[in-house]
């Protein structure tokens, strides 16, 4: 398996536009994860999905930040409308079980002028 | 409130010296505890999973012991090399939450 995919690896985008990044987690894991990382606040959790479903978006910061799987191949987290502060490197992982070793993919460096 | 926290944030040692880093948690009600290693611009690398009915876990040079009691989990990296400069993770997976709760990481440069 070619391990979790993320694209793109690099976004720059101007205050106010719409951001969409996309995940395509390990063959047959039912678990997917967002994570977001920062300098200031590390690694968070942003939501996370079983079997398609969300489970878990506590983490999401705004409602400017969406969500979705629509299969088990495929995921999107999106930014509408992005913000300076949304800068960050986004990561997807997934697993197959919750309990279960985490792989994640190589991550998309969101940079929002 | 679950917190992971790596001790120290950053060491510098020469090559050949046995390390280890430290990680600690404030809950003993976890899952599982896993260590990254992660690259500068890059993704997490996996480097063990110690359940928690397990007491150590080793991979190559690479030993992970856990201590639930203590709150507790060290990664100890036999006669490091300078490729093994990175920033080293621990991460746990409390029971309650379902989801990965991620230290600060430890910032490792080993000289040659």
């Amino acid at each position: 398996d070619a391990g979790v995919i993320q694209s793109p690896r690099h976004e720059v985008t101007e205050m106010g536009q719409e951001v969409t990044l996309r995940c395509k987690p390990i063959s047959g894991h039912d678990y997917l994860f967002w994570y977001r990382q920062t300098m200031m606040r590390g690694l968070e959790l942003l939501i996370y999905f079983n079997n398609n479903v969300p489970i878990d978006d506590s983490g999401m910061p705004e409602d400017r930040f969406s969500a979705k799987m629509p299969n088990a191949s495929f995921s999107t987290l999106k930014i509408q409308p992005s913000e300076p502060r949304d800068s960050a490197v986004y990561f997807c992982a997934s697993s197959f079980f919750v309990w279960d070793e985490q792989y994640f993919g190589p991550g998309t460096r969101l940079t929002v002028t | 409130k679950q917190e992971v926290t790596q001790i120290p944030a950053a060491l510098s040692v020469p090559e050949g010296e046995n390390l280890v880093l430290n990680c600690s948690f404030t809950d003993s009600a976890i899952y599982n505890l896993q260590w990254f290693r992660q690259d500068p611009g890059k993704g997490l690398t996996s480097l063990l999973l110690i359940q928690s009915s397990q007491r150590e876990q080793t991979s190559g040079r690479l030993n992970a012991s856990l201590d639930k009691s203590s709150g507790r989990s060290t990664l100890y990296i036999a006669a490091s090399q300078p490729g093994d400069s990175a920033t080293y993770l621990c991460a746990v997976k409390y029971y309650a939450g379902n989801m990965l709760t991620f230290g600060g990481g430890t910032r490792l440069m080993v000289k040659p």
